[in-house]
């Protein structure tokens, strides 16, 4: 069984630009989320989808964050302009919905300058 | 809000067993989960244990929950150089929601 999937695995942008992330989610998975890991630090939850729908979006700094799961399945998050403080890894993890084991792919390493 | 904290390192030679304590706040936490994450790599689920179980063991892993004291622990036997990563607790409340994660114990075997 394929596992989740992210690209790209790093980024490098300056401040105030823009940057996306994709996600493909373990088949069959309802639910997925986008994790926030800053060096040395373990990973603080963004945002939760159940299909198309948010969940909880209550950590996501919304002036400059942003997701969208249309089709219930692929996953892109985004951020305009980032920020210094925006550099981190940004993982994504999927799990059946009722289920609670969450199943993390590699992550897309992002760094700032 | 829920804290969940866990030692920052841990060293220990080849073949002996390493411990990895954990303790968390929330007393709703309704399972408790131990992740391992390798250099440059996403979070690996290793095991899970339900807040009404007190043990479960999965071949050279071993949990331990303290539910009074709100305390978790994994123990890894004979721990190969292999183990060598850092190891996260996390906590959720209900089925499907959010994970709460400790800032994770570095553990380093010495051959």
């Amino acid at each position: 069984e394929a596992g989740v999937a992210q690209s790209p695995r790093y980024k490098i942008i300056e401040k105030r630009q823009s940057v996306a992330f994709w996600c493909n989610p373990i088949s069959g998975h309802a639910t997925l989320y986008w994790y926030q890991q800053i060096l040395g630090q373990g990973p603080k939850l963004l945002i939760q989808f159940q299909n198309n729908g948010v969940v909880d979006d209550s950590q996501l700094p919304k002036d400059r964050f942003s997701a969208e799961r249309l089709k219930g399945v692929d996953s892109t998050l985004k951020i305009q302009p980032a920020k210094l403080e925006d550099s981190a890894v940004y993982l994504c993890a999927s799990s059946l919905g009722g289920q609670r084991a969450q199943y993390f792919g590699p992550g897309t390493r992002l760094l700032v300058l | 809000g829920e804290d969940v904290e866990q030692s920052l390192f841990l060293s220990v030679r080849e073949g002996d067993s390493s411990v990895i304590n954990c303790t968390y706040t929330d007393s709703s936490s309704t399972y408790l989960y131990w992740y391992k994450q390798e250099p440059g790599a996403g979070l690996q689920l290793l095991t899970y244990i339900f807040s009404n179980m007190d043990m479960k063991q999965d071949q050279r892993l071993t949990v331990l929950l303290n539910k009074k004291d709100k305390h978790l622990s994994l123990r890894i036997a004979d721990t190969q150089t292999g183990d060598s990563a850092i190891y996260f607790c996390a906590e959720s409340t209900e089925a499907g929601n959010m994970l709460t994660f400790g800032g994770g114990t570095r553990l380093m075997v010495k051959p």
